[in-house]
């Protein structure tokens, strides 16, 4: 099994520009998720989808940022415009609800730097 | 509100020796503890879990401790091993439900 999959693994932008950041989870998960890494906050919860459909957006930060997954194989984050607060570590993570029981297996993660 | 915390940003130990990584949390409705290491350049894997019907949880080398009345919970590692050496983050959550909430993380060294 080939894991959850992001890409690009590093992006560099300057402010003002659009990035996407994209995921493809495991095959057969129906869960997926974003998450940010800061060292101030650690990892937080951006947004869940389960099914392919958005269950709770409480943690993106801002109108800059919106997700969607048009299918159970692909999934994006979209900031625009970014803006050097922006800059940290992004990871997917994708879930079996009917398997391990609330497991989450993360993907290697985008390093976004916006200059 | 940080609701789940890791106060020790990082910690060293000497090969061999047991190391103790804490973590704190706030919400007496969670009732289900994992940890979950990382590696640079990597995305976090999980470890080990809890439920709060346990207050230990034990697999080789690892051991997760609950103390429901202090809200506490701990990672022991025994024997520390210079693999070991990456960041833990605690994360907390309600059974059955999605949402994990992580802490900032403490980062482990284990000198050789």
């Amino acid at each position: 099994d080939a894991g959850v999959i992001q890409s690009p693994r590093h992006e560099v932008t300057e402010m003002g520009q659009e990035v996407t950041l994209r995921c493809k989870p495991i095959s057969g998960h129906n869960s997926l998720f974003w998450y940010r890494q800061t060292m101030m906050r650690g990892l937080e919860l951006l947004i869940y989808f389960n099914n392919n459909v958005p269950i709770d957006d409480s943690g993106m930060p801002e109108d800059r940022f919106s997700a969607k997954m048009p299918n159970a194989s692909f999934s994006t984050l979209k900031i625009q415009p970014s803006e050097p607060r922006d800059s940290a570590v992004y990871f997917c993570a994708s879930r079996n609800q009917e398997g391990s029981y609330n497991e989450q297996f993360f993907g290697p993660g985008t390093r976004l730097t916006v200059l | 509100d940080q609701q789940v915390k890791q106060n020790s940003p990082s910690l060293s130990v000497q090969e061999g020796r047991i190391s103790i990584l804490n973590c704190d949390y706030t919400n007496s409705m969670f009732d289900y503890f994992l940890w979950y290491k990382k590696y640079p350049a990597e995305g976090p894997t999980f470890l080990i879990s809890i439920s709060s019907i346990k207050d230990k949880n034990e697999d080789g080398r690892f051991t997760v401790f609950l103390n429901k009345s202090a809200k506490h919970l701990s990672l022991h590692i025994v024997p520390s091993q210079p693999g070991d050496s990456a960041v833990y983050f605690c994360a907390a959550s309600h059974s059955g439900t999605y949402k994990y909430i992580f802490g900032t993380g403490t980062r482990l060294k284990v000198l050789a």
